[in-house]
């Protein structure tokens, strides 16, 4: 049980488009999601904190016009990137809290995002 | 403020052999403190968590981490490598104000398992 489904796994995109990264809780209702950017070979960096019905938390150096982040149900909750650059290429990963457990999380399976 | 500190980016094994990956945390408030395993492009999943019961705790793939508040360590060993537990590990610390609170996590250690 608690799963996040993440999608899609991987995608390429052109220097300029936008990529919008979906994160589906499963069989629970995640009124929180959290969204992670990891660099290769480098840990998880907390970007933003999503509430459902609310405007989503940036962590200090986020750009929120860029990482436009949606939680409009209780099951979904979206990280759009505009405007992509390369330098936006990385590895994006969702969580939420894990329902009815103290202090657990669960994750996607994430998203590498390649922009050329 | 939390922090994890873990020793070492990069541990190699014989199989069969002791792992032990080490993280150290720094936090002002009693901490929650977590072990996640991450398989190349993959999310993560939890091999076990700390929160304020006992202090050895055992978790999934035999795996078990000992919390040591003197050291403020939380180092995570496994008797015997097995080939399939080479991954990276991450430790985290979460901030525990409710079960929302934010996890910072170390910068991981990569486990490579040798024959």
């Amino acid at each position: 049980g608690a799963v996040v489904s993440q999608h899609p796994s991987w995608v390429i995109c052109k220097s300029g488009t936008s990529v919008k990264i979906e994160c589906r809780s499963l069989d629970f209702q995640a009124t929180t999601m959290f969204w992670y950017r990891q660099f290769p070979k480098q840990s998880l960096m907390l970007m933003a904190t999503s509430n459902e019905g609310s405007k989503a938390t940036y962590e200090q150096g986020v750009e929120k016009d860029k990482f436009l982040i949606n939680h409009a149900s209780l099951t979904l909750s979206t990280l759009t990137v505009t405007s992509a650059h390369p330098e936006d290429s990385s590895f994006y990963i969702c969580s939420a809290p894990w329902p009815g457990t103290a202090y657990g999380y669960t994750f996607g399976s994430g998203t590498r995002l390649t922009v050329v | 403020a939390q922090s994890v500190t873990q020793l070492g980016s990069h541990v190699s094994v014989s199989e069969g052999a002791l792992v032990l990956l080490r993280c150290n945390y720094s936090s002002s408030v009693p901490p929650y403190l977590f072990w996640y395993v991450q398989y190349p492009n993959q999310g993560l999943q939890l091999l076990l968590k700390y929160t304020s019961a006992a202090t050895l705790v055992k978790g999934i793939n035999g795996f078990e981490a000992e919390f040591k508040k003197s050291e403020t360590s939380f180092h995570l060993t496994k008797p015997s490598a097995h080939m399939s537990d080479a991954a990276e590990y991450f430790c985290a610390v979460s901030d525990g104000t409710g079960t929302a609170s934010k996890l910072t996590f170390g910068t991981g250690t990569r486990l490579q398992v040798t024959l």
